[in-house]
């Protein structure tokens, strides 16, 4: 299976601040990548998939990009409401697994 | 809406077996598959394997190959999935999810998940 690694595991941000999450794969997965969002007890949310696509709904303060092995998430101005834990998930082959997830808690 | 519903919480013995149930609604239920993802406490998220709601073909994650069966009821729009053999370590959150596009065979992501079903093992 290829592995999916997160950095950083966690980050402490205030509301406003710009935040950068980075997922890199054991292998190229030709931007087969989607990232979610994850509140405490609740399901993981779809934010982006194929790198750098916003899923209907999201709103454009969350953004893609990457290609090959190296992907990332960006946040442009931190709310309230985007403190959680997100995912990032290669779909390129199957396994289809999982970032260990990276938690965004207030500062 | 586009939803999925899934079965109450469960508490099993070790070496027993468990069946997850997950109701679709607000969508043609034979046209997406349907992947199982589970979250063991505190930890992260785990795709467990892939059914098509179409045809019934599955597709299961390696480690729980023997043990895992997907399965599908097209007159309720409901998939299923069963865990036999049950261990502490199965102890976790069960999602199923809906593939956000009707072809991608499990290798899309996933658009709409249900609200997760709690199985605990424990002796």
């Amino acid at each position: 299976d290829i592995q999916m690694t997160q950095s950083p595991s966690s980050l402490s941000a205030s509301v406003g601040d710009r935040v950068t999450i980075t997922c890199r794969a054991s292998q190229g997965i030709s931007n087969s990548l989607a990232w979610y969002q994850q509140k405490p007890g609740k399901a993981p949310k779809l934010l982006l998939y194929a790198a750098s696509r916003l899923e209907s709904g999201v709103p454009s303060r969350f953004s893609g990009s990457g290609s090959g092995t190296d992907y990332t998430l960006t946040i442009s101005s931190l709310q309230p409401e985007d403190f959680a834990t997100y995912y990032c998930q290669q779909y390129y082959s199957t396994g289809f697994t999982f970032g260990p997830g990276t938690k965004v808690d207030i500062k | 809406q586009v939803q999925l519903v899934q079965s109450g919480a469960e508490v099993k013995k070790p070496g027993a077996s468990v069946k997850v149930s997950c109701k679709a609604s607000g969508y043609t239920f034979t046209s997406y598959g349907i992947s199982w993802v589970r979250q063991a406490p505190g930890q992260g998220l785990e795709w467990m394997g892939w059914i098509s709601a179409y045809n019934g073909n599955t597709n299961y994650a390696q480690k729980l190959q023997g043990r895992v069966t997907m399965t599908t009821d097209t007159s309720t729009s409901t998939a299923y999935m069963e865990l036999r053999s049950l261990r502490s370590d199965d102890t976790a959150v069960y999602y199923c999810a809906r593939d956000q596009l009707g072809y991608c065979s499990g290798g899309c992501a996933f658009d709409i998940w249900g609200q997760g079903t709690m199985v605990t093992v424990s002796s």
